[in-house]
């Protein structure tokens, strides 16, 4: 079983529709990042949370620690948000383990 | 551009080689921390070192093995290379040990023929 699984692993959807992509994992962690990986590789840090919700600019990012489980949204959807989506998680014993991602393709 | 620099960008080598992957920090940060991205296995956790010193161990292999120096530069060794190195590795760089969020290099894509 892996530590950290996300759904869905395949998105597309129309320029302009609400996204959401779930991130839950089986460890006790210290912080939960969320990852965008751009088709060129590059790998861009979105949001570091450790309890709460945080907000840059159209993407929210929530973590809820009793349920172990955190949700990247994405409001007004743009063919740039198309990329993959990477959940990955800081153990409280300073591991890191990551999900298998999710491929968001957005249509104009 | 996140401000971390890795170098070389592509590498293309041979069975049972050695190589080395070289990583700058953005300015200010003490953190470095290495990752491996293959096809089949995604994104792994290899090392992190704070200033220095060693301060997380993931899914490193015997074969390789990394260091920061007191620039702050850090470099991860690759040897006995086999087929299966072959991936993307990942270098990011953090303002401190523990909580802070990391900047990543554009990597380096070794090729193992």
């Amino acid at each position: 079983k892996n530590e950290v699984e996300q759904s869905p692993q395949n998105l597309t959807a129309q320029e302009g529709e609400f996204i959401t992509i779930n991130c839950s994992y089986s460890v006790g962690i210290s912080a939960l990042h969320w990852l965008q990986q751009h088709p060129g590789g590059g790998i861009v840090s979105l949001f570091m949370l450790s309890s709460g919700k945080k907000k840059h600019g159209r993407l929210i990012a929530t973590i809820n620690i009793q349920e172990k489980h955190s949700s990247l949204h994405i409001t007004a959807s743009h063919p740039r948000d198309s990329a993959v989506y990477i959940c990955a998680v800081r153990t409280s014993g300073n591991q890191f383990y990551f999900g298998t991602g999710t491929s968001l393709t957005v249509i104009p | 551009d996140s401000g971390v620099t890795q170098t070389p960008k592509h590498l293309i080598t041979a069975t049972g080689q050695r190589v080395t992957l070289r990583c700058s920090p953005r300015s200010g940060d003490l953190s470095v921390y290495w990752y491996q991205q293959s096809l089949d296995q995604g994104l792994q956790f290899l090392i992190q070192y704070y200033n220095g010193e060693e301060r997380a161990k993931g899914n490193i292999l015997e074969r390789f093995s990394a260091q920061q120096f007191p620039d702050l530069h850090s470099e991860l060794n690759l040897s006995s290379l086999e087929l299966g190195d072959s991936a993307l590795y990942f270098c990011a760089s953090s303002r401190d040990s523990l909580i802070g969020e990391q900047f990543f290099g554009p990597g380096t894509r070794l090729t193992v023929l």
